[in-house]
């Protein structure tokens, strides 16, 4: 398997710009998560998916924030006007949703820089 | 509230030395607990996890955890330090539905 493939890799975009990064999550799996790395703040749930479905999403920091899971093989996420303070890692996990122990599986993340 | 609290930002340790990364968790009731392992400009990888079977948990690499109810913590050990130990640790814990990870934990690994 080829575990969850993040793209792009790295990105950079000016003010105001729209941003999407994209996430496959392994396939099989039921729950897929949008995480936000930074030095400030850690590692932040933006949101989470079970079966396709938004299940929390109070993590997303605003309005301009905004996931998709279409369908149970890819998901975007979408900064739409992009800001500076939202550079970071985006990192996208999914997981086989069958009990409370379930382990998350990480993509190698988007590097996001807004200039 | 519910959080997960990792105590030490940053720990020092020389090769071949005990490692100890301390975590504490904030629940009402006993979450699913979890270590994982960020090496630089990687993503995070499982190291184990805590599923209310033994309190005792072995992962990979030498790592192992033990969940104390008690003092509502999951410290991360590991008897003798590699220098390829050198990472960011994250603890995280999943009450219900609800999922949450520590600041992190930096190591380093003196020669």
């Amino acid at each position: 398997d080829a575990g969850v493939i993040q793209s792009p890799r790295h990105e950079v975009t000016e003010m105001g710009q729209e941003v999407t990064l994209r996430c496959k999550p392994i396939s099989g799996h039921n729950s897929l998560f949008w995480y936000r790395q930074t030095m400030m703040r850690g590692l932040e749930l933006l949101i989470y998916f079970n079966n396709n479905v938004p299940i929390d999403d109070s993590g997303m920091p605003e309005d301009r924030f905004s996931a998709k899971m279409p369908n149970a093989s890819f998901s975007t996420l979408k900064i739409q006007p992009s800001e500076p303070r939202d550079s970071a890692v985006y990192f996208c996990a999914s997981s086989l949703l069958r009990d409370r122990g379930e382990t998350q599986y990480f993509g190698p993340g988007t590097r996001l820089l807004v200039l | 509230a519910q959080s997960v609290t990792q105590l030490d930002s940053h720990v020092s340790v020389s090769e071949g030395t005990p490692v100890l990364l301390r975590c504490n968790y904030s629940s009402s009731y006993s979450p699913s607990l979890f270590w994982y392992v960020q090496h630089p400009n990687k993503g995070l990888q499982l190291l184990l996890k805590y599923t209310s079977a033994a309190t005792l948990v072995k992962g990979i690499n030498g790592f192992e955890a033990e969940f104390k109810k008690s003092e509502t913590s999951f410290h991360l050990t590991k008897p003798s330090a590699h220098m390829s130990d050198a990472a960011e640790y994250f603890c995280g814990a999943r009450p219900g539905n609800q999922f949450y990870f520590g600041t992190g934990t930096s190591l380093t690994v003196i020669p």
